[in-house]
Order: C-alpha cells, then structure tokens, then sequence
C-alpha cells in the first residue's frame, strides 16, 4: 500500500534558524507531490507542488522543496524560519487515480 | 475568484442530532472529497465523488453519508453524531485530465456536545 512518511513529528526552531523537513514516499509509479501548511486554527493551504520538470520547486513564503525520485523523498526546507511560520505541515503524495495520501504532519513551532 | 466554499464554518450539535454540512465550488470540477481531520492529525478521506458516482472508502462509518444533487455542490450528512465526530470536516474538489492537485475548502468545525 502506498504511504507517507514524515520523520519528525514535533520541531523547534529558533527564529532565524534553517529549517529541513523530511518526507518519504513509497509508490513506484509517476506521483505528484504537494506540501500543505495549517496554520492554527485555520485550513490547509498549499505550499508548493510537484508535477514535472525542475526537481527544486518553489513555493510561497519562502519555503522550497526538493524531489529526489532516486531516494523517494520530497523535503521542504526553508533557510530562515520566522515566528509566523508556526504550524503544522503536511506532506502528501497523488498517484494515478487522484487520491492524496498525506504524511502525519509536522508540528513546527518557532519560538521568537 | 473561482472557489471551493464551505458552509456553515462553525457546527454545534447534540449527540445523535442528525447534521449537514455543505460544500459548493464554482471550479467546476468533476470529482469531489469530504476528509475527516482530527486535532493534530492528518485529513482521513471519507469517500469522493466522481461525477455521479459514489467512492466510499472502506472504514468510513455507515453514520456517514454524503449527497451530491448537481456538480456544483456535495454535502456530508452525519446520521447519529458521537462525540468522537467532532473534528474538522474538509470538502475538496480535482479536474480530471490534468494534474493531481485537490483545492480545499476552509473546513467546518463540528463541535458534538
């Protein structure tokens, strides 16, 4: 069965600091990759996305993500964390029916 | 702005009190999801709608049914709530065609007292 999986489920960063957040996949076919960010008490958001092409992509805020397809991996990373960014992350994968599997979420908590 | 609208935002019902959530989208597209998110977790699908036709996943409860009338809207009816259903209901709709990507309502918070 195809799953995500997200290393570290509880961060703190100081502001300032890099951030790196793991996400594995386990699915051979073509997939697209998203990372969703949820801010408190509010829905989910789309960070950025993979579909095709640039294997770097860019998103909003700052963040970026990198799809490594030999190591089935696609962490978001972000060089300088700030106190808004305060949220959980959800990493998710699409395959060929549509259906989105999302990792168990990062808590990342920025302390000011 | 072509969207995916969730009403209403907030819910408060009584345990076994029948409930509707409603979710419209102006994106016309074709397929549409109703996930369950619980405090801290990630969103659990419940069943989507391809065009007309009904997916439910495997262990989504029988207490949970959805209805979708024309394109456009999908609503959640929740038969007999427990208080294990409170939790954040999301809807959420795709193009088929073209990428994979789902666009997300705001969510409605159920709260079952």
């Amino acid at each position: 069965a195809q799953s995500v999986s997200q290393h570290n489920h509880h961060v703190i960063l100081s502001e300032a600091a890099s951030l790196e957040l793991g996400c594995n996949y386990s699915y051979g076919g073509t997939v697209n990759l998203f990372w969703y960010v949820q801010y408190p008490g509010q829905h989910l958001q789309l960070l950025l996305k993979y579909f095709s092409g640039d294997p770097l992509v860019k998103g909003i805020k700052g963040f970026e993500a990198e799809f490594i397809k030999s190591k089935f991996s696609f962490n978001l990373r972000k060089p300088s964390v700030q106190w808004s960014d305060t949220a959980e992350y959800f990493c998710a994968v699409a395959h060929n029916t549509g259906k989105l599997i999302f990792g168990q979420g990062t808590t990342l908590q920025v302390k000011p | 702005d072509a969207m995916v609208i969730q009403n209403p935002r907030y819910q408060v019902t009584q345990f076994g009190k029948p409930v509707t959530l409603s979710c419209s989208q102006t994106l016309n597209h074709n397929v549409m999801y109703w996930y369950q998110q619980k405090s801290s977790q990630a969103p659990k699908l419940l069943f989507h709608y391809y065009d007309k036709d009904f997916n439910n996943e495997a262990d989504t409860p029988d207490n949970f049914q959805s209805r979708r009338p024309n394109t456009s809207f999908c609503f959640l009816d929740i038969r007999s709530p427990g208080l294990g259903d409170a939790a954040m209901y999301l809807c959420a709709t795709r193009k088929t065609g073209g990428t994979n990507e789902q666009f997300f309502g705001p969510g409605t918070r159920l709260t079952v007292l």
